[in-house]
This record gives C-alpha cells, sequence and structure tokens, in this order.
C-alpha cells in the first residue's frame, strides 16, 4: 500500500520558512500527482500546491509568490518550502497522493505553529 | 476560484438512520466531486470519486449524487463508526477546492 509520511519542525516563528518533507514508500513519485494540503484550526481546507510525476508544479495563486515545491527523485520525497510565515499559515499539513478520481492516499499530517 | 458550499455544518442522527450532506458549487464542475470522511485525529479518506463511484473498500451504504451544481452524500443505515467530519472537494479546476465540512454525530 501507498504510504505518505511528513517531517519537518512543529513550531516557525513569524517571518521564517517553513520547510516539510513527505517521504513516500511503496509508490514510485514519478508516477501521478503528489501535493500539498493543509487543515486550518476551525477546519477550512487549503489545496497548496503539487508536483506532477514530471516534475511541473502547480500552487494555489493565494500562495503562489510563498511557494516552492521541489522533489528528490532518488529518495522518493517531495519538499514543501512556505517564505514569509505569519501566525494564519497555522495549520495541520498534509501530504498526499493526487489522482484523477480524488486524493487517494494521504500522510497522518504534521500540525504546524507559527508563533514568537 | 470555485466556490463549494457545504451544509449542515454539524448532523446529529440516530443509529440505523439515513443523512444526507449537500455540497453546492459555484459553478459546473461536471461531476468532479469528491466525497472525504476524516475521523479525530487521522487523515481523510476517500469514500467517493466523480460524484458518484463508490472507492474500493468504502461500504456500500455511502453513495453520491448529483442534480445541476448540487452533490450529495448519503449515508444509509448509519453506524457508529460513521462518526467524524465529511467534506467535498472539487477537481474540476485548479485551484481545487473544499467545502467546508460536516461534522456527524451519531445519537
Amino acid at each position: 500500500e501507498v504510504q505518505l509520511q511528513e517531517s519537518g519542525p512543529g513550531l516557525v516563528k513569524p517571518s521564517q520558512s517553513l520547510s516539510l518533507t513527505c517521504s513516500v514508500t511503496n509508490y514510485s513519485i514519478t508516477n501521478n500527482y503528489w501535493g500539498w494540503i493543509r487543515k486550518f484550526p476551525g477546519n477550512k481546507m487549503e489545496w497548496i500546491g503539487h508536483i506532477s510525476y514530471s516534475g511541473s508544479t502547480s500552487s494555489n495563486p493565494s500562495l503562489k509568490s510563498r511557494i516552492s515545491i521541489t522533489r528528490d527523485t532518488s529518495k522518493n520525497q517531495f519538499f514543501l518550502q512556505l517564505n514569509s510565515v505569519t501566525t494564519e499559515d497555522t495549520a495541520t499539513y498534509y501530504c498526499a497522493r493526487l489522482t484523477t478520481e480524488g486524493i487517494d492516499y494521504w500522510g497522518q499530517g504534521v500540525m504546524v505553529t507559527v508563533s514568537s | 476560484d470555485i466556490q463549494m458550499t457545504q451544509s449542515p455544518a454539524s448532523l446529529s442522527a440516530s443509529l440505523g438512520e439515513t443523512v444526507s450532506i449537500e455540497c453546492l458549487a459555484s459553478e459546473d464542475i461536471y461531476s468532479n466531486l469528491a466525497w472525504y470522511q476524516q475521523k479525530p485525529g487521522k487523515s481523510p479518506q476517500l469514500l467517493i470519486y466523480y460524484a458518484s463511484s463508490l472507492q474500493d473498500g468504502v461500504p456500500s451504504r455511502f453513495s453520491g449524487s448529483e442534480s445541476g451544481t448540487q452533490y450529495s452524500l448519503e449515508i444509509n443505515s448509519l453506524q457508529p463508526e460513521d462518526e467524524g467530519d465529511y467534506f467535498c472537494q472539487q477537481s474540476y479546476k485548479f485551484p481545487l477546492t473544499f467545502g467546508s465540512g460536516t461534522k456527524l454525530e451519531i445519537k
């Protein structure tokens, strides 16, 4: 079964960068699309962006100027960097596999708090 | 962006009952709608895709339907394990957008 696991700091200071890693097991990230989604306190969900099997990326326009999604195919990992964070970026961050049917595999999520 | 208006925000129902959750898309999304269940402390699970197709392993008491830009998730014969949050998501256009969620409580 496909497994995804997020890792990264749980606390980030305002104005700094948030960096997360998603490690994928049992499936190559050179197939399908791989994305980042976040869930805010209060339960609103937001699609952050994704990286495709070929390495092309797409990001939510609301975040586009602040985010970077990259990958390391040798490690079967992909990454999220979100710059200039504010308290409004406090959320649980999920990595996931995106298909035409929907988001069929999700990581367990990592809670990130932005606070000084 | 396509707005997904989900209702109700919360729902309480008894074992064995049938409930329905709705999502209204702000424009035509041509059946590109998925439903998810999320339990506390867990990641979301895909239930329904393309508005009415049941994901492998999901019990048949879950079903999806559509009427124009209105999409519905129906859960028949409620079981204790159905308690949790449910949300919809459109995949017709980027950015992907989600409904605001429905909290289902089993009495």
